[in-house]
């Protein structure tokens, strides 16, 4: 696999429903990174996994918001009783190291609508 | 109430034209920039960064200036063809973290007309 990909590219639910998101980073990449994108907006950062470090879940904005990612490779983000307000693509970027000056590549993006 | 849509900086050009983006980041102690190309429907796509020790760095067909003085951050593209049509963002490593923390201008739309 040459990207990151993510799935699924389009998801429409109804309030209230739970949603997975699915990413699958670059092979060999350590350091993996969750953005929400609104519309007409820039990115913001959701929560960052390294290695076997705790990830860093700063960004997540309500406990409603979980994040798991299992062997170091595959992450999934877990939304729980969807609100409208999260409609949103859901992005995902993975760097080999994890350091400050690596270039984040990402995926194509989760469309999420909540109706 | 009333929702208001929010409506992102455009910049529009001819073919063969330079191009030139703007962006203001928020602090002075942000010591990486990074601006990326999104494509419709597609993710981010890294184009060139600096570091907070230079002024300039340039890529192909691509330049990038960074002011610190008044915090702000340019980006050039030479002979601007239709492909380069997308929504330019900058991006900061804000909390000087040992890690790729970064936060997101609003964007800029960029339509290049044949």
């Amino acid at each position: 696999g040459a990207g990151v990909s993510q799935s699924p590219s389009n998801k429409v639910t109804e309030k209230g429903k739970d949603v997975e998101l699915r990413c699958d980073p670059i092979s060999g990449h350590t350091a993996l990174y969750w953005y929400r994108q609104s519309l007409g907006q820039g990115l913001e950062f959701l929560i960052y996994f390294q290695g076997n470090s705790a990830p860093d879940k700063s960004g997540l904005p309500s406990d409603r918001f979980s994040a798991e990612r299992t062997g170091g490779s595959v992450s999934t983000l877990t939304i729980q009783r969807t609100q409208q307000e999260d409609s949103a693509v859901y992005l995902c970027a993975s760097t080999s190291r994890g350091t400050f000056q690596e270039t984040q590549y990402f995926g194509p993006g989760t469309r999420l609508l909540v109706l | 109430g009333e929702s208001v849509g929010l409506h992102l900086p455009t910049l529009s050009v001819q073919e063969g034209d330079n191009s030139i983006i703007n962006c203001a980041y928020s602090n002075s102690a942000s010591d990486y920039f990074i601006w990326y190309k999104q494509e419709s429907g597609k993710g981010p796509q890294f184009i060139i960064d600096i570091r907070s020790n230079m002024d300039k760095r340039q890529g192909q067909r691509v330049t990038v200036l960074l002011n610190k003085t008044v915090k702000h951050l340019s980006l050039q593209i030479a002979a601007t063809q239709p492909g380069d049509s997308a929504v330019y963002f900058c991006a900061e490593n804000l909390d000087g973290t040992s890690y790729g923390k970064l936060t997101f201008g609003q964007g800029t739309i960029l339509t290049v007309h044949p």
